[in-house]
């Protein structure tokens, strides 16, 4: 069975443009999460999808947004980029409920 | 407010030995409790998870223990190998505002010398 499969593997950008980045889930898999990983705050959560439906948001202001279609593949946009904004986004996914959650390779952002 | 913590941020063990990382929780709702394995610039690693109604639950070398009324989880890695260097990340889930997601602790980077 094939992994989680994120893209870009790395991403330059420049301060003030958008980003858009995908999650690929294990097949079957309805329930893919987004999480920010920078060395000062560790792993932070974005949200969360099930069946198309954001079913829960971290602490991130707007600018931070994401869909999931119904594929369950899963893609998450940052807007107005900001330098605070590079870091390691990393898309887990799982069958839903209380069980474990397996992260693909991440997504190395830099804004310049 | 850090509901998940990890209070050593390394440990350092010799080959062959045991290594104990240990985690502390200050949120009751966390019904679920996942321990995951990173390197550098790659994703976590799913390595051994816990539900509360147990308190111990043993994967070939990875053995994860839960104390509930002492809020407290440990994982248990024995024999060490050098392979097991890398940052051991816990996490914590459960309660209708945790749907969908893991509550990470800060890490414990973990080198095992050979």
């Amino acid at each position: 069975k094939a992994g989680v499969t994120q893209t870009p593997r790395y991403l330059i950008k420049t301060r003030g443009q958008q980003v858009t980045l995908s999650c690929s889930p294990i097949s079957g898999h309805r329930s893919v999460s987004w999480y920010q990983q920078t060395p000062g705050q560790g792993l932070q959560f974005l949200f969360e999808y099930f069946s198309e439906t954001q079913r829960n948001k971290g602490n991130f202001p707007g600018r931070f947004s994401g869909r999931q279609f119904s594929n369950s593949r899963s893609e998450m946009n940052v807007s107005t980029l900001e330098l605070g904004d590079s870091a390691l986004y990393l898309c887990a996914s799982s069958p839903g409920g209380n069980t474990e959650a397996f992260f693909g390779q991440g997504t190395r952002l830099t804004v310049v | 407010d850090q509901q998940v913590k990890q209070n050593s941020p390394s440990l350092s063990v010799q080959e062959g030995r045991i290594s104990i990382l240990n985690c502390d929780y200050t949120n009751s709702m966390f019904d679920y409790f996942l321990w995951y394995k990173k390197y550098p610039a790659e994703g976590p690693t799913f390595l051994i998870s816990i539900s509360s109604i147990k308190d111990k639950n043993e994967d070939g070398r990875f053995t994860v223990f839960l104390n509930k009324s002492a809020k407290h989880l440990s994982l248990h890695i024995v024999p060490s190998q050098p392979g097991d260097s890398a940052v051991y990340f816990c996490a914590g889930t459960g309660g209708s505002s945790n749907t969908g997601k893991l509550i990470f602790g800060q890490g414990t980077t973990l080198q095992v010398k050979p």
